[in-house]
C-alpha cells in the first residue's frame, strides 16, 4: 500500500515556463513533507520542505503548496531551467515515527526541461 | 567538507555470498538510515539507527543486517538470505528528530 504517490512518472516543460510536480498521500498522521532532487548515480539532494501547520513555503524559484484536506502537495519551479532536469521525490514524515523521523518516499517524477 | 561517504560506488556479488556496504558521515549526526532504490520505485527503508549501539528494522529488513558501533559509521551487510539484492543502496543521516536527511551518493550492487 503506497502511502505517498507520485502519479506522473515524467514531465516535460519548456525552459522559462513553470514546472508543477504533484504528490498525494493517504496517511493523515504525516506532519512534515519534503521534496528531494536526484541526478543519475547520485544520492537525493534536499530541496524544500513544509510543515503541516503551513500551506505554502517558498525558497527562491521553488514553492511547495500543501492542501491537507485533499492530502495533496505540489512543487512549483518558476522559471524552469535545463539544470532542473532530474528525478524529483516527494517524501513524508509521520508524527508517530519517533525521534528517528522515518521518511516515506513516493516513486519519483522525471522532470525534463527543454531548452 | 562535511558529508556522507558510501563505498564502493559499484559492487558485484556472487550468489550465496555476503557483502558489506560502507557508510561514513562526518556531520556529527546521531541518526543514520539505509534505503534501497529499485528502478521506477521510490526509496524504501531497510534499517535505521538513532544512537550508537541501537538500530531498528525498516520496511524491508529481511536479508539485511547492520551494526552501529561508532557514531560516524553504519555499515550494511547484504546476506545470502536476500533473494533479490540487485539495487541501488543509499545511506542517509540526520540530526535526531530533525529533517532533512542528507544522503550519500549510493552503492550499486549487482549479482554475478
Amino acid at each position: 500500500d503506497q502511502q505517498v504517490k507520485q502519479n506522473s512518472p515524467s514531465l516535460s516543460v519548456q525552459e522559462g515556463r513553470i514546472s508543477i510536480l504533484n504528490c498525494d498521500y493517504t496517511n493523515s498522521m504525516f506532519d512534515y513533507f519534503l521534496w528531494y532532487k536526484k541526478y543519475p548515480a547520485e544520492g537525493p539532494t534536499f530541496l524544500i520542505s513544509i510543515s503541516s501547520i503551513k500551506d505554502k513555503n517558498e525558497d527562491g524559484r521553488f514553492t511547495v503548496f500543501l492542501n491537507k484536506s485533499a492530502k495533496h502537495l505540489s512543487l512549483h519551479i518558476v522559471p524552469s531551467q535545463p539544470g532542473d532536469s532530474a528525478v524529483y521525490f516527494c517524501a513524508a514524515s509521520d508524527v508517530n515515527s519517533g525521534s528517528a523521523r522515518q521518511l516515506t518516499f513516493g516513486s519519483g517524477t522525471q522532470l525534463t526541461v527543454l531548452p | 567538507d562535511g558529508g556522507i561517504t558510501q563505498s564502493p560506488k559499484y559492487l558485484f556479488r556472487k550468489e550465496g555470498q555476503n557483502v558489506t556496504l560502507s557508510c561514513e558521515q562526518n556531520l556529527n549526526h546521531d541518526a543514520m538510515y539505509w534505503y534501497r532504490q529499485d528502478p521506477g520505485q521510490g526509496l524504501r527503508l531497510i534499517y535505521y539507527s538513532q544512537i550508537v549501539n541501537d538500530f531498528q528494522k525498516g520496511d524491508i529488513a529481511e536479508g539485511y543486517s547492520v551494526s552501529r558501533e561508532k557514531k560516524e559509521s553504519f555499515p550494511l551487510t547484504v546476506t545470502s538470505a536476500q533473494k533479490n539484492p540487485t539495487a541501488f543502496y543509499l545511506c542517509a543521516s540526520s540530526i535526531a528528530g530533525v529533517q532533512p536527511q542528507h544522503f550519500g551518493d549510493g552503492t550499486r550492487l549487482s549479482i554475478l
